[in-house]
């Protein structure tokens, strides 16, 4: 079946520092690829996806690349700031497998000290 | 436009009860899926409703239902309720379905004593 390996953290970083979270899935076929945040006391909200392999997608200066050769879609940010602190979690959609619905991974709570 | 909203944000509910919890999807949306979110299973699919129609259904026991309405509001239910139940319920919907991007609510959180 569908599954979707990531740091569990917590991971603490320092404001402006560079953020790596890794994300890794098993899929059959073609799924497309999201990040999603969780703010404390919040629902999730996506920050990012892809379609396809090689998509990079990009948000609020977060960004993921779709790698299918390496089955990898890790998060990035070249400056963090405390407002970032959150738990973020990596999902993936099988086009066609619509009977899992969004597979998750456990989320990696970050947490950005001033 | 108002975003997914779910009542009631709390609850507290016994051994052997039942729950019904609510959903209002954003306007325009059609699908509406549910997850449970427990600090050690983390998020898991429920189920999907799109059109008032069970499209998709994760792994649970059939004490997990619900259903959509012609306004695709949904609600789901759980019958005799155990501890295990207590988690965050979240709700999402989107335009299409699994594969689009999905908005999801801030949760209701079910506390089963």
């Amino acid at each position: 079946g569908n599954s979707v390996t990531q740091m569990e953290g917590p991971v603490t970083l320092s404001e402006e520092a560079f953020l790596t979270i890794n994300c890794t899935y098993t899929a059959t076929g073609y799924p497309s690829l999201f990040w999603y945040v969780q703010y404390p006391g919040e629902g999730l909200q996506l920050l990012l996806k892809a379609t396809k392999a090689d998509d990079k997608g990009s948000n609020k200066g977060f960004e993921a690349t779709y790698r299918k050769e390496t089955t990898s879609f890790h998060l990035e940010k070249g400056s963090v700031q405390v407002s970032d602190s959150a738990v973020y979690f990596c999902a993936l959609h099988r086009i066609g497998g619509g009977a899992d619905g969004l597979t998750f991974g456990k989320g990696t709570h970050l947490i950005i000290q001033p | 436009k108002a975003g997914v909203t779910q009542t009631p944000r709390y609850l507290i509910k016994t051994r052997g009860q039942q729950v019904t919890l609510s959903c209002s999807p954003i306007s325009g949306h059609r699908s509406v899926s549910w997850y449970q979110q427990t600090p050690g299973q983390g998020l898991q699919f429920l189920f999907e409703y799109f059109s008032e129609t069970q499209r998709n259904k994760g792994n649970f026991p059939g004490r997990f239902s619900g259903r959509q309405f012609s306004n695709s509001r949904s609600e789901m239910n759980v019958s005799t309720l155990e501890l295990g139940d207590s988690a965050l319920y979240l709700c999402a919907s989107s335009l299409v379905g699994q594969g689009h991007e999905q908005y999801f609510g801030p949760g209701t959180r079910l506390t089963v004593t």
